[in-house]
């Protein structure tokens, strides 16, 4: 069945880039009706959606986060990235990949999360 | 930006006992588009209904979604202990985004 990790550093220093990738196993990332996305979840809050991207390059973004970000996905690998620039404290926070069902829009498969942490 | 507000914060219930979350829009909502999701501590969130009623694969049929336009409801209609967890809707709009609400955290009384 399909499976999503996400995997990238722990520990980011305020002001650096935050890069994050997910692989996808069991499937394929071209598979058509699905976007791939990332959403996020501080230590003891709630579910951010931060950027979802089809396999052709078509992406969008949270206008809250848009000016930092740049998503990418590499069909060779089966993967997708985030890059999140400037961070600060406020982007400490479990990162979930998460694939979409186009039609629908819902996330119906997700990775385990990542927990990120930004501190000097 | 539509912002979608749950309520209660918190829900204090017994095993058998039905649960009625909430999820209210800010502006109208395509119920195509309006989802729910449980989260258990540590685990990613499951994807419990899309298109504001109809059910993921796997999921009991005690759990059922019903509204439209702005208000929107997740029943469970007897409560098991596994069902204690936090919920979330979710919303995808006009402008090409998701928004969650806050979520509702059932918890066992």
């Amino acid at each position: 069945q399909l499976q999503l990790e996400e995997s990238g550093p722990g520990l980011v220093k305020p002001s650096e880039t935050l890069s994050l990738t997910c692989t996808v196993s069991g499937g394929s990332i071209t598979s058509s009706g699905y976007y791939w996305g990332w959403i996020r979840q501080p230590p003891g809050k709630g579910l951010e959606w931060i950027a979802s991207i089809f396999h052709n390059g078509d992406s969008y973004f949270n206008s809250s986060l848009k000016s930092r970000l740049t998503i990418s996905v590499d069909t060779a690998k089966n993967q997708f990235s985030l890059n999140l620039t400037s961070v600060t404290a406020a982007d400490t926070a479990i990162y979930y990949c998460a694939r979409h069902i186009a039609m629908i829009r819902v996330c119906d498969i997700w990775g385990q999360g990542t927990m990120v942490a930004v501190s000097s | 930006e539509i912002v979608l507000t749950q309520s209660p914060g918190t829900l204090s219930l017994s095993p058998g006992e039905r649960a009625t979350l909430s999820c209210r829009a800010s502006q109208s909502v395509s119920s195509t588009y309006l989802a729910w999701y449980q989260q258990k501590p540590g685990q990613a969130p499951r994807l419990l209904i899309y298109g504001a009623s109809s059910r993921a694969t796997g999921i009991p049929d005690r759990f059922s979604g019903s509204g439209s336009g702005t208000d929107f409801i997740l029943t469970i209609s007897r409560l098991e202990p596994e069902d204690f967890a936090a919920y979330y809707c979710q919303q995808f709009g006009s402008s090409r985004g998701f928004t969650f609400g806050q979520g509702t955290k059932l918890e066992i009384k």
